[in-house]
């Protein structure tokens, strides 16, 4: 099954703990993207990754790290959490500019709290 | 810069009673255009979506859009709709000429459904 898979769904940290989100994709996906959903803003992209070691800034990229190792894991690093970074986290992923017209397909989602 | 505005944020109805959820975008080049739904504690799934054609397009669940590129618009609409449609619904672009698969997402509308 073609499926975008999170983990963990729920995390609960204190500030400054380091944390990674990690993300993985089975459909040979060169798009993959981080985004955070807030209530009242929809979601904003914290960055993406065009394919294996690129990988750039969203529009809120601020307090968080990337990496794009293999072409299917994206995780997210915080390397110092902060109480903003509380939210809801999705990964998303896409065919890429060889599949021109497609839609993302996002992972089920983390709740992350920062106490 | 683009953007999209979703201009309900909370709509209330009754089962059976019709629905429009409008979407506005701003971006003066070619987009694709998307309607995700979130049912309470899942991930993003596509409700439908517009490359381009027929600028009506048919989705699941009896949802439909039409794309009105004079208004830039693509406003979500269900002849009736049922208890199991509550869920908050995004309208996202993407600029055609983009090539980072970027996703500009509205603010989201929360649609409650009552029995």
């Amino acid at each position: 099954e073609a499926q975008v898979t999170q983990n963990p769904r729920y995390l609960i940290t204190v500030t400054g703990k380091k944390l990674t989100v990690t993300c993985s994709q089975n459909m040979n996906h060169e798009y993959m993207s981080w985004y955070r959903q807030d209530p009242g803003l929809g979601l904003r992209q914290i960055y993406y990754s065009m394919n294996v070691e690129v990988t750039d800034k969203g529009d809120v990229p601020e307090g968080y790290k990337v990496s794009r190792k293999e072409k299917r894991n994206f995780p997210l690093i915080l390397e110092s959490p902060s109480p903003n970074q509380t939210s809801l986290y999705f990964c998303a992923s896409s065919p890429g500019q060889g599949v021109p017209n497609t839609e993302a397909f996002f992972g089920q989602g983390t709740r992350l709290t920062v106490v | 810069a683009q953007s999209v505005s979703q201009h309900n944020h909370h709509v209330i109805l009754s089962e059976a009673a019709s629905l429009e959820l409008g979407c506005n975008y701003s971006y003066g080049g070619t987009v694709n255009l998307f309607w995700y739904v979130q049912y309470p504690g899942q991930h993003l799934q596509l409700l439908l979506k517009y490359f381009s054609g027929d600028p009506l397009v048919k989705g699941i669940k009896g949802f439909e859009a039409e794309f009105i590129k004079s208004k830039f618009s693509f406003n979500l609409r269900k002849p009736s709709v049922q208890w199991s449609d509550t869920a908050e619904y995004f309208c996202a672009v993407n600029a055609r000429s983009s090539n980072t698969g970027k996703l500009i997402f509205g603010q989201g509308t929360t649609l409650q459904v009552k029995p």
